[in-house]
């Protein structure tokens, strides 16, 4: 069975950090694209960041380029995200999420993780 | 600029059908979504993958009351024989260059 399990959040006060893990697992990890969603309280869908499946590219949305960094450990099918400088507005539920197809850069999402909670807080 | 817009709400009645709308911007009409479907207090789950040609790739186990179609700049899901557990938020997603896109999302009542 595909599954991907996230861990890492929890409260954490502004300027602070936190990395976030996401275990995956019934699929080759290390041949699809990774991503992070994240979903503020009562508010919509935001992508944050994706990683090819070699790790050798990586992207970032605007409200977090600079801060966040997205990686990956295939030898241990987990991917990261290592937050820093976190604000409010990082308040959010965070997803990993698998790309669809196998060896693609960018391509639908398919399989969503249950989420992790990261509320920023002062 | 690619932009996706979902009108914010929908309503339709138990048993009907109903065809939610996802639009991309100009200039991007051969872009493919994705359907992705967010029930009260769940994770969003993948629908379908929905190509400009209207072929499209479902979930697994996503039943097939669910189709999608395409227009021009438009996307389509249609959601037949409406059951209660089908009322929540529904999302598209696309993907660009280095980048990746998600409407503001069409909240749906089951009457």
């Amino acid at each position: 069975e595909v599954q991907v399990l996230e861990s890492g959040g929890g409260l954490v006060q502004p300027g602070g950090s936190l990395r976030l893990s996401c275990a995956a697992s019934g699929f080759t990890f290390s041949t699809y694209a990774m991503n992070w969603v994240r979903q503020a309280p009562g508010r919509g869908l935001e992508w944050v960041s994706s990683i090819t499946d070699g790790g050798g590219s990586t992207y970032y949305a605007d409200s977090v380029k600079g801060r966040f960094t997205i990686s990956r450990d295939n030898s241990k099918n987990t991917l990261f995200l290592q937050m820093n400088s976190l604000g409010a507005d990082d308040t959010a539920v965070y997803y990993c999420v698998k790309a669809r197809a196998p060896n693609k850069v960018l391509d639908a999402f398919d399989m969503w993780g249950q989420g992790t909670m990261v509320t920023v807080f002062s | 600029q690619l932009v996706l817009t979902q009108s914010p709400s929908a309503s339709a009645s138990l048993g009907a059908s109903v065809k939610l709308t996802c639009t991309l911007s100009s200039g991007h009409r051969s872009y493919a979504i994705a359907w992705h479907q967010q029930l009260p207090e769940k994770g969003p789950r993948y629908l379908m993958k929905l190509h400009s040609d209207g072929t499209h790739n479902k979930g697994d186990g996503i039943p097939d009351r669910f189709s999608g179609s395409s227009s021009g700049d438009e996307r389509y899901l249609t959601i037949s024989s409406l059951q209660s557990e089908d009322e929540g938020d529904y999302y598209c997603q696309t993907w660009g260059t280095g980048s990746v896109l998600f409407g503001g999302g069409t909240k749906l009542t089951v009457l």
